[in-house]
């Protein structure tokens, strides 16, 4: 039983190359999101998914491009990478809209750009 | 701007004693309140949540506390455990909108000493 699964773990960019981080859920849910998190600041949600083939803006959606087309899979892209993406990426997913419905979490990808 | 706020990066107790982790909020519009607990190298998962129309829910050795007035609510654990070490996130969202809405506090490390 994965939940949700990130790859890849780790990464180390160049500023200005490019890459995709990739979100793979088995548990059926609707909704997929990406956060970011840095140090002193809490998880920022960079853009989320509440379908198969939608996608919609989050916080801190500049630098960040995503495509959900097929529902167990969210892709989130850095077309061309700069210091300031240095962070852990998280992906999550929840089962519906309900305010209550929580968040299930992967484990996250450090991306270090240089 | 910070709207949800963890005033304290990191705590620490000893093992059996109480934890108490606090949290407090700057938006009115928040009536729905999460904790997560998360471990090094994996992502956040979720711990106990609280609605503003109660002021404590209870799951086991973990009760939150909320104050609507003070715009402040706090995570209890009784008795601490060395398993409890980990960084916890407080989470608030308005009620009538989904995950896209919910902020992070920056998070507190527990460290339980046995």
């Amino acid at each position: 039983n994965a939940g949700v699964t990130q790859t890849p773990k780790f990464r180390v960019l160049k500023t200005g190359q490019s890459m995709t981080l990739l979100c793979a859920q088995d548990m059926n849910h609707e909704y997929m999101y990406w956060y970011r998190q840095d140090p002193g600041m809490g998880l920022r949600l960079i853009h989320y998914s509440v379908g198969e083939g939608t996608t919609a803006k989050g916080k801190v959606p500049d630098g960040y491009n995503v495509s959900r087309l097929k529902k167990q899979n969210f892709l989130l892209g850095l077309e061309s990478a700069a210091p300031s993406q240095t962070s852990v990426y998280f992906c999550a997913s929840r089962q519906s809209s309900s305010y209550n419905s929580p968040l299930h979490f992967g484990n996250g990808t450090r991306l270090t750009v240089t | 701007d910070q709207q949800v706020k963890q005033n304290s990066p990191s705590l620490s107790v000893q093992e059996g004693r109480i934890s108490i982790l606090n949290c407090d909020y700057t938006n009115s519009m928040f009536d729905y309140f999460l904790w997560y607990k998360k471990y090094p190298a994996e992502g956040p998962t979720f711990l106990i949540s609280i609605s503003s129309i109660k002021d404590k829910n209870e799951d086991g050795r973990f009760t939150v506390f909320l104050n609507k007035s003070a715009k402040h609510l706090s995570l209890h654990i009784v008795p601490s455990q060395p398993g409890d070490s980990a960084v916890y996130f407080c989470a608030a969202s308005p009620l009538n909108f989904g995950n896209e809405k919910l902020t992070f506090g920056t998070g507190t490390r527990l460290t339980i000493i046995p």
